[in-house]
């Protein structure tokens, strides 16, 4: 199975700044995702991250407030631009790769708070 | 669009006790689906799937699911519960349609007492 690391771990930030979440994997991967969990709701899609392309954005994100990039086949980031408290979440990204039986590999999140 | 519904916000049960946490899904065809789990500030931990064949799956940590096509229903259970089974469990759905995306319900906080 993927090993999945997330830097940081968890962060607080001032309103208006950007934070950048990196996501690495042990192994190259098909397909890495990015999710949302807001305070004690369920994982939200925000986008399918494409190695070598632009990300694929869910309806209701977009890419100038969640760039993101992915440079080769085992690392991706998310940056959260312009946080407001609004962007208090959970963010996690996810790896699928058709070798491991359709299962998807969840990273162990980021907590994010802005203030 | 596919959606998942968990109509237990929060289950409490007794250690020993028997457990089933229920979830439904709306998708036109058969759908790829998934029970995960989260631990307190841990990330998602895959309990079982299920894609097509014998409708009762086994997973890990003695969890087990049916899935039910005439019900659209996809419900968790497991016939004794540990305390260390107080979680967040989560169901899913893939459209199975390539895209590998998956919708999630809003989950069901399991307490455990003593």
């Amino acid at each position: 199975s993927a090993v999945i690391s997330q830097k940081p771990s968890r962060d607080i930030c001032q309103r208006g700044t950007s934070l950048t979440i990196q996501c690495q994997v042990d192994s190259q991967v098909t397909m890495m995702f990015w999710y949302r969990q807001q305070p004690g709701q369920s994982l939200t899609l925000i986008a399918t991250a494409n190695q070598g392309s632009e990300a694929t954005y869910e309806s209701g994100f977009v890419i100038d407030k969640f760039p993101i990039s992915r440079p080769n086949l085992t690392f991706s980031t998310l940056t959260v631009s312009n946080m407001s408290p609004e962007d208090s979440s959970i963010y996690l990204c996810s790896v699928y790769t058709p070798s491991e039986g359709n299962e998807q590999f969840f990273g162990p999140g980021t907590r994010l708070t802005v203030l | 669009a596919q959606s998942v519904t968990q109509p237990d916000i929060h289950i409490t049960v007794s250690e020993g006790a028997s457990l089933e946490l229920r979830c439904n899904y709306s998708y036109g065809a058969t759908p790829y689906l998934f029970w995960y789990v989260q631990s307190p500030g841990q990330g998602l931990q895959l309990l079982l799937k299920y894609f097509s064949g014998d409708t009762l799956v086994q997973g890990i940590k003695g969890f087990e699911a049916e899935f039910k096509r005439s019900q659209s229903s996809f419900n968790l259970r497991k016939p004794s519960v540990h305390w260390s089974d107080a979680a967040e469990y989560f169901c899913a759905v893939d459209s199975g349609a390539g895209s590998y995306q998956l919708t999630f319900g809003k989950g069901t906080k399991l307490s455990v007492i003593p």
